[in-house]
Order: structure tokens, then sequence, then C-alpha cells
């Protein structure tokens, strides 16, 4: 079964800073790539996802995330992160009937 | 509101006890993911059922299992629980054809404490 890699445990930013979490995956088969996000007490929700085509994938909230298939990579990118931000983003990936996350990222952004 | 819902939200017992966990998937979903969420192990993939069927099963110890019924709804049954058996169990649905899945939608989770 693949597995999947998220490279930092907890990033704190301050507010209007760059963010850019590092996410890859084993499997050299064809995959679906999800970004998740959890809000505090709230249950996880789809932040964007690749199936295929234009390997750069626009999501919600000013997120977006780029698929690079040499490196097994799909990092996920915001220019200019807000307070609003905090919160833990799990990146997951799909093949065969099998969903796996990688253990999440917690992201704290100071106001 | 993601459309599954999950009970008990909160469960407390004592361990060498059984519970069971209760997922109802989106209108229309066939497939039920279950997770296993700690806080020193993130979001452990536990077992997946398409339209009542086993298809995939992650890191799920021998002493839990599930099922999915023809209404679809699933449970999960967790027995000779322990200390470290404590966690947020989260199910997840989608709409999911063979060979491909779209979009998971989650439940809000079950909290199981193990005293």
């Amino acid at each position: 079964a693949q597995s999947v890699s998220q490279h930092n445990h907890h990033v704190i930013l301050s507010e209007a800073a760059s963010l850019e979490l590092g996410c890859n995956y084993s499997y050299g088969g064809t995959v679906n790539l999800f970004w998740y996000v959890q809000y505090p007490g709230q249950h996880l929700q789809l932040l964007l996802k690749y199936f295929s085509g234009d390997p750069l994938v626009k999501g919600i909230k000013g997120f977006e995330a780029e698929f690079i298939k040499s490196k097994f990579s799909f990092n996920l990118r915001k220019p200019s992160v807000q307070w609003s931000d905090t919160a833990e983003y799990f990146c997951a990936v799909y093949n065969n009937n099998d969903m796996r996350f990688g253990a999440g990222t917690r992201l704290t952004v100071k106001p | 509101d993601s459309g599954v819902t999950q009970t008990p939200k909160h469960l407390i017992t004592a361990t060498g006890q059984r519970v069971t966990l209760r997922c109802s998937p989106r209108s229309g979903d066939l497939s039920v993911y279950w997770y296993q969420q700690s806080l020193d192990q993130g979001l452990q993939f536990l077992i997946h059922y398409y339209n009542g069927e086993e298809r995939a099963k992650g890191n799920i110890l021998e002493r839990f299992s599930a099922q999915q019924f023809p209404d679809l709804h699933s449970e999960l049954n967790l027995s000779s629980l322990e200390l470290g058996d404590s966690a947020l169990y989260f199910c997840a649905s989608s709409v999911a054809e063979q060979g491909a899945v779209g979009e998971l939608f989650f439940g809000e989770g079950s909290r199981l404490t193990v005293l």
C-alpha cells in the first residue's frame, strides 16, 4: 500500500507570510491526490484535489497545490496566510480503493 | 454539515469492554471509510467498504471489526479495549466507482475514551 509523508509537523507563521507544506507519497502508479483541512473542533474538509490534467491545482480559500510526478510530491501553497488558516492540514493519496492520509501538519498563524 | 452522521459523539468506557460506533453515509454514497485519529499517530486508515463489501484494509487491529449493512450504514466494533484505543474515530463516505474516488465527506467523529 502507498504511504504519505508530510515533512512538517508544526508550522508557525505570521499573518501575510507565505506557506508551503510538503507532501510526498510512495506509490509509483496512478494516484488521486488531495489536501484536507481540519479547523479546531471540526471535521476534515476538502481543500483541493488532483486527478489529472494541469498539475497546478487551485482550491478554496486561496490555496493551491502542485503535483510533481517525478518527485512524487504534492505540496500545498498559499501566498499570504491569515489567522483563520490556523488548522491541521492533511495530504491524502488514493489508489485502488485505498485512501491514505499523511500524519498532518499543524499550522498556527499569529495575528 | 457534511451529511455524514456518526454516533455516539462521545463514549467513555473501561478497559476490556466492547463498543460499537455507527456511521450513516451521505445519501447516495456507497463507500464508507473508517479512520482512527490519535495525537501520536495522526490519521490512520482502518478499513473501506463499498456497497456492503470490504474493499481495503489498513492498520486495523484484530480486536476491531467492521461491516456495512444493506442500507449502507456501517458499524465499527472495538473489543477488548485498551487504553491506547482512546482516539477520535472518523467515518467518511464518497460516491466511489471502481478504480476512482471523489471527495471524501467526513463525519464529526466519535471520541472514545478508555479508562
